[in-house]
């Protein structure tokens, strides 16, 4: 079963707007942390914010904030203000099994975000 | 700080040729060590991972394989490539605590030809 959803293969944006994207999840494990990368085109992958499963407040990183609804497993990225740099795509991603020292991240299919100026 | 380095940055290669990816990290000792390859306009798919030298799991049954013979060493080779191995190949390095993220390399682009 799929365990990360990204329900968005593609989305257009006016310049300056906020932008939701949208994540889903699916776990049994009442110990888990939730990622969002950055791709642009070079393809380099980039870290760009983190929430555990445990945290009571939203994380928040600049521009970056992620919307967590833990009874929805609802990890939403929001970009307040975006920018033309912002083109790119967008994968959300989950650790399951924290206590193993072999816990992987797994990656949801990616939404392509287009800037519009 | 940590670094962490691919190469080749690209290449391309005949079907039925082997394969050897290098992936190196600086800055960190005993680090977790992940290959993903990412098909076009696709997600991450893990291949292998590794938690020490010489401890490798795989994730796909396939013609690819992994070895980790240095600390912050990890190597993806084939001995016949496939026209399906075709691919962005990235190297990430992480701590496996549930906190930590997995930092990524800048990726080597496959193409089998």
């Amino acid at each position: 079963a799929q365990k990360i959803t990204q329900t968005q293969p593609g989305m257009f944006v006016q310049e300056k707007e906020a932008v939701t994207l949208d994540c889903t999840y699916d776990t049994s494990d009442p110990s888990y942390g939730l990622f969002w990368y950055k791709q642009p085109s070079s393809g380099e992958m980039i870290f760009l914010i983190y929430q555990g499963s445990y945290d009571q407040q939203n994380a928040t990183e600049g521009r970056y904030s992620l919307n967590f609804q833990k009874a929805r497993k609802s990890a939403n990225l929001v970009i307040s203000a975006s920018q033309l740099g912002d083109s790119a795509m967008y994968f959300c991603a989950m650790r399951e099994a924290w206590y193993s020292s072999a816990s992987k991240i797994i990656f949801g299919s990616g939404t392509r975000l287009s800037i519009r100026p | 700080s940590q670094t962490i380095h691919q190469w080749p940055a690209t290449l391309v290669q005949p079907v039925g040729s082997p394969l050897s990816l290098e992936c190196t990290v600086e800055g960190t000792s005993n680090p977790n060590l992940y290959w993903y390859r990412q098909a076009a306009g696709r997600g991450l798919q893990l291949l292998f991972y590794s938690i020490g030298i010489d401890q490798i799991s795989s994730e796909v049954p396939q013609n690819l394989s992994a070895s980790r013979p240095q600390d912050r060493q990890f190597i993806l080779s084939s001995k016949k490539l496939l026209l399906s191995d075709s691919g962005f190949y990235l190297c990430a390095w992480g701590r496996g605590r549930h906190t930590d993220t997995q930092y990524f390399g800048p990726g080597t682009r496959l193409t089998v030809l």
